[in-house]
């Protein structure tokens, strides 16, 4: 199985600064596999990013995602109050599918 | 646009069958182009994929090694909707469950996800 291990636990920024969500597997994953999901408080995650890098329909650009092999990252160029959430990482290239444990985006 | 509507209880007793629903509009459970999951997600095990169906001129079901002796998952074209059903539940099955389209050919990223429902397992 592959682990998915996301840092850090939780990140604390201010509205305008960019926020970097690193995603590591324990094992290499195939970049068009990986996708990205934001879940705030009370609601179903939704879907931010696939093939690692596409954002998905009506997500704002700010939103983007880079990497390959075993690192991965979600970026949000310039944090919005909205943005207050928990971020996963998902692979599913390989069986069983799994997801990371979660980054907590705070707003100060 | 794509929305699943789930239903079902959400407070069980041990050794009783859970039962799901998740209805579809905006898609249909027989197309070509997608396939439908159950995951749920708790405190302790996070974000678990459960099982899936899809159509490709026949109906296949995939199930995590976790749940494959328990879980059933069942498509109904009539109405449009899958369903899971889990057996034998106890304190364990204790989540929130979602139903989610996979997209991407068979293998998945899910999008959108249910509204979510939380299933309680206690005597």
């Amino acid at each position: 199985e592959i682990v998915l291990t996301q840092s850090p636990g939780t990140l604390s920024l201010s509205p305008g600064e960019r926020a970097t969500l690193s995603c590591r597997a324990s094992q290499s994953v195939n970049s068009i596999f990986l996708a990205w999901y934001q879940q705030k408080p009370g609601q179903a995650p939704r879907l931010l990013i696939y093939g690692a890098s596409s954002r998905a329909t009506g997500i704002p650009d700010r939103f983007s995602g880079s990497g390959s092999g075993t690192d991965f990252t979600l970026t949000i160029s310039r944090l919005e109050p909205e943005d207050l959430a928990v971020y996963y990482c998902h692979q599913y290239g390989t069986s069983p599918r799994t997801f990371g444990q979660g980054t907590k985006v705070e707003i100060k | 646009q794509v929305q699943l509507q789930q239903s079902g209880p959400g407070l069980m007793k041990p050794s009783q069958t859970l039962s799901l629903t998740c209805a579809i509009s905006g898609d249909s459970v027989s197309t070509d182009s997608a396939t439908w999951n159950w995951i749920r997600q708790s405190p302790s095990r996070g974000l678990e994929w459960l099982g899936r169906t899809y159509y490709r001129s026949k109906w296949y079901f995939d199930y995590a090694v976790s749940v494959k002796s328990r879980m059933t998952i069942i498509p109904d074209i009539s109405k449009n909707q899958f369903s899971l059903q889990l057996n034998s539940v106890t304190p364990e099955d204790t989540a929130v469950y979602y139903c989610a389209r996979g997209l991407g050919n068979l293998l998945n990223w899910f999008d959108p996800w249910g509204q979510g429902t939380l299933v309680t397992v206690s005597s």
